[in-house]
């Protein structure tokens, strides 16, 4: 079975200060591997996604994570945060089961930035 | 490309009603999954349909059912509402691309309160 661990449940940051939310997960098969963002009283949004080759994933809004297989782990990263990123952030593990995609998600991040 | 949509968008109820929730998927996305969400368990799947069939199942109990249309359009329904059914229902469609990794779009979400 796979599984999703968010490691911290609320992260505190100043703004213009670097973050990283943690993300690890198990599986016992090949993964694909998410981080959503979001917004109070809003659905998901795709930040972005690690199917596969170059382990340093970027997506929108300035966010990069890097795919660790050898410590299965998928952390992301923001150089410089700004007040628009307070939200909850959400790390998904898709496998493939039985000829589906069977998704998992962490029990999400919430980053509070401090102005 | 218009975004999910989820009507309604906030539905309040009591205990012992039955509820109705709708979801229309971006056109040509032929997957359409359903989860709960609440500050408490976190992200939740329900169940995943794709072309009418319900092929994926999460852990809820038999009150929580669904259907797909032939449009891909979705409805789920909870039958005799408890008050620990108070959540927020995401819907999220997925284009299907062969084997692999499907990325999930999601709707804003409908808010159901059980009182």
């Amino acid at each position: 079975a796979q599984s999703v661990t968010q490691l911290d449940s609320q992260v505190p940051v100043f703004e213009e200060a670097p973050v990283e939310l943690r993300c690890n997960y198990s599986s016992s098969v090949s993964v694909y591997l998410f981080w959503y963002v979001q917004y109070p009283n809003q659905g998901l949004q795709l930040l972005l996604k690690y199917l596969s080759g170059s382990t340093l994933v970027k997506g929108i809004n300035g966010f990069e994570a890097e795919f660790n297989k050898s410590q299965t782990s998928f952390h992301l990263r923001k150089p410089s945060v700004h007040i628009s990123d307070t939200a909850e952030y959400f790390c998904a593990v898709t496998m493939l089961s039985g000829g589906y995609q069977k998704v998992t998600f962490g029990t999400g991040t919430k980053l509070q930035v401090i102005p | 490309k218009a975004g999910v949509t989820q009507t309604p968008r906030y539905l309040i109820k009591t205990r012992g009603q039955q509820v109705t929730l709708s979801c229309s998927p971006i056109s040509g996305h032929r997957s359409v999954s359903w989860y709960q969400q609440t500050p408490g368990q976190g992200l939740q799947f329900l169940f995943e349909y794709f072309s009418e069939t319900q092929r994926n199942k999460g852990n809820f109990p038999g009150r929580f059912s669904g259907r797909q249309f032939s449009n891909s359009r979705s409805e789920m329904n909870v039958s005799t509402l408890e008050l620990g059914d108070s959540a927020l229902y995401l819907c999220a469609s997925s284009p299907i691309a062969g084997v692999g990794a499907d990325t999930q779009y999601f709707g804003p979400g409908t808010r159901l309160t059980v009182l």
